[in-house]
């Protein structure tokens, strides 16, 4: 089975900072990479899917990248309505469905 | 626009059976990857198994032995059974859309396991 690890599970920053999560997968997982971003008493929300593609109606200071391995996903610009917890998902087809650990994103 | 809703118990005893049904409205179960996922309280995402409209399913190995997940196109739903629960299954529990990515998201359903 194929393994997320995700980083950090904490990260600190300041409205208007760049920031960067990171997921590795235990085995190739080609692009097949989905990020999702999820508030408290709320279902997850899909940012990006395929690794790097925009879901619709996301802000575009939300980007993806990667492939195989490792993946990251970027914030360009940190929002106040951008603090919330992050999570990556594999969903390669040979595999069952794994989500990262989770990146909480707090005020510094 | 494509919604989701759970239904079920909110409390089942330890070692019985939970079982949940997501009803789909908006679009049609046909073509699409329908999930369950579930989220312990205060932790993260664990993708419980998927089933295709068409009845193939795959599922988490550490639940593999205790779930089923089956689909009822005439009603537009598709289900979820964990057998011998335990106070470790206690979590919210969502039903989604796989398509690239999980792009719709039932509001989630919190499940107890307590006597």
């Amino acid at each position: 089975d194929i393994q997320m690890t995700q980083s950090p599970s904490t990260l600190s920053a300041s409205v208007g900072d760049r920031v960067t999560i990171t997921c590795r997968a235990s085995q190739t997982i080609r692009a097949w990479l989905a990020w999702y971003q999820q508030k408290p008493g709320q279902a997850p929300k899909l940012l990006i899917y395929k690794a790097s593609n925009l879901e619709s109606g996301v802000p575009s200071r939300f980007s993806g990248s990667g492939s195989g391995t490792e993946f990251t996903l970027t914030i360009s610009g940190l929002q106040p309505d951008d603090f919330a917890t992050y999570y990556c998902q594999q969903y390669e087809s040979y595999s069952p469905s794994t989500f990262g650990q989770g990146t909480k994103v707090e005020i510094k | 626009q494509v919604q989701l809703q759970e239904s079920g118990p909110g409390l089942v005893k330890p070692s019985e059976t939970l079982s949940l049904t997501c009803t789909v409205s908006g679009g049609s179960i046909s073509g699409y990857y329908w999930s369950w996922i579930r989220q312990p309280p205060g932790k993260g995402l664990e993708w419980i198994g998927y089933i295709y409209y068409i009845g193939n399913t795959k599922y988490n190995p550490s639940l593999q032995s205790r779930v089923t997940i089956s689909v009822d196109m005439s009603k537009n739903q598709f289900s979820l059974k964990l057998t011998s629960v335990t106070a470790a299954d206690t979590a919210v529990y969502y039903c989604a859309r796989q398509a690239s990515g999980i792009d719709y998201w039932g509001h989630g359903t919190l499940v107890a396991v307590s006597s």
